[in-house]
């Protein structure tokens, strides 16, 4: 079994300032890593993804995020945040070659301020 | 694109009334899920199917019941809604060709049970 742990549920920052949302997981086999985005009163849309290779991935609207298998952490980055970035952010997991669930983090609330 | 339509942006239904969630998807995705997302609890699996009028339980399945009779339609069914089923319900879909299970989401049902 995988569980997602995002350890902030709420992430208040100024405009134009850098954010990271920690994500971090607990599997015993070897994982795909998602971030998924939530806008208010919408579905969830992907942002980035990790399979496989390079650690560092990159997705839409300027975040990326870092695997980082010895301390099982996926955190979200994004250099300079804009107030369009307000929205729910779900770190989640799926298991490589069994299954097809994902499994999700809480949540994350990112609030950016002016 | 894929697209992931549900029938509702909003419902409300009353104590004891029989409630159905309807969900569409365009891609011939052999997965389908529905999830319910409260505050502080994210998204917790409700069931799904991975063939037409297959279905799994998921974490918090009671309830609830699903029918899937074509491919690209999923229905959540309430037998007799309660208070504490008031939630946002979000439907999603995945493929089998990818390994990954990234899986695409509807725009949300928020359903009201008064």
């Amino acid at each position: 079994a995988q569980s997602v742990t995002q350890l902030d549920s709420q992430v208040p920052v100024f405009e134009e300032a850098p954010v990271e949302l920690r994500c971090n997981y607990s599997s015993s086999v070897s994982v795909y890593l998602f971030w998924y985005v939530q806008y208010p009163n919408q579905g969830l849309q992907l942002l980035l993804k990790y399979l496989s290779g390079s650690t560092l991935v990159k997705g839409i609207n300027g975040f990326e995020a870092e695997f980082n298998k010895s301390q099982t952490s996926f955190h979200l980055r994004k250099p300079s945040v804009h107030i369009s970035d307000t929205a729910e952010y779900f770190c989640a997991v799926s298991q490589r070659g069994g299954g097809n669930k994902l499994t999700f983090g809480t949540g994350t609330q990112l609030k950016v301020e002016l | 694109d894929v697209k992931v339509t549900q029938s509702s942006r909003y419902l409300v239904k009353r104590t004891g009334e029989k409630v159905f969630l309807e969900c569409v998807q365009d891609m011939d995705h052999e997965n389908m899920f529905w999830y319910r997302q409260d505050p502080g609890l994210g998204l917790r699996l409700i069931y799904f199917s991975y063939d037409v009028k297959m279905k799994e339980k998921g974490d918090i399945p009671e309830g609830y019941s699903v029918s899937r009779e074509k491919k690209e339609r999923f229905s959540l069914i309430l037998e007799s809604a309660s208070t504490n089923q008031t939630s946002m319900y979000l439907c999603a879909s995945s493929t089998d060709s990818l390994s990954y299970n990234e899986q695409f989401f509807g725009p949300g049902t928020r359903l009201t049970v008064l």
